[in-house]
């Protein structure tokens, strides 16, 4: 059973675009959303994360945008940059579990 | 600080044998969590150890184990390797719980069951 869905599985943007990754949850006890991006050969690395206490969190060029109700979360990559280029990773955690559920990944690729 | 560091890289053997990872965690973090990562089901938790302890397992066969030593490193083993084994093995660890505090990932043991 996939607890979270993740979309689309590639995407293509050019330089200066916005890259919009959308995630899907079913599970209402998850309390923590992280994003990872994961560039070939290294392991995922902490991008952004939210709480479901808040709408929207932005760091740089990196927003994520949590709709409660929904049941949704997407990272807005504004500006896409070539070496943005990586795959990226929603996941959701419960707090009192501590196991990360992650998504089935986006293949971002950003050209000039 | 050096970062979570994970060895062998790189690693083949064959069905029916067995296989020992490393994982060594951020100076002073307490928790590691290791996950596999294959191209059809993602990135999926294996388990996590705090103290020594294993604080929270993922649905995997009993052929997979994990410790911690005392000194927060620790090991993962899988035992009668079959081919689905194949994968990228991860280690992340974290000061306490993944809940609250940020993981970080090692660049992975890449295993390869022939």
């Amino acid at each position: 059973q996939q607890q979270v869905k993740q979309s689309p599985q590639s995407l293509i943007v050019q330089k200066g675009g916005i890259s919009i990754i959308n995630c899907a949850y079913e599970n209402t006890a998850f309390d923590y959303f992280p994003w990872y991006q994961q560039f070939p050969g290294k392991g995922p690395a902490l991008l952004i994360a939210i709480r479901p206490d808040v709408s929207e969190k932005k760091e740089g060029r990196f927003t994520i945008s949590f709709n409660k109700s929904a049941k949704q979360f997407s990272l807005h990559i504004m500006d896409s940059q070539p070496g943005d280029s990586a795959t990226y990773f929603c996941a959701a955690l419960k707090g009192n579990t501590d196991k990360l559920i992650f998504g089935t990944g986006t293949r971002l690729q950003v050209f000039p | 600080k050096a970062g979570v560091t994970q060895t062998p890289r790189y690693l083949i053997k064959t069905r029916g044998q067995q296989v020992t990872l490393s994982c060594s965690p951020i100076s002073g973090h307490r928790s590691v969590s290791w996950y596999q990562q294959t191209p059809g089901q993602g990135l999926q938790f294996l388990f996590e150890y705090f103290s020594e302890t294993q604080r929270n397992k993922g649905n995997f066969p009993g052929r997979f184990s994990g410790r911690q030593f005392s000194n927060s490193r620790s090991e993962m083993n899988v035992s009668t390797l079959e081919l689905g084994d194949s994968a990228l093995y991860l280690c992340a660890s974290s000061l306490d719980r993944p809940s609250t505090d940020t993981q970080y990932f090692g660049p992975g043991t890449r295993l390869t069951v022939l």
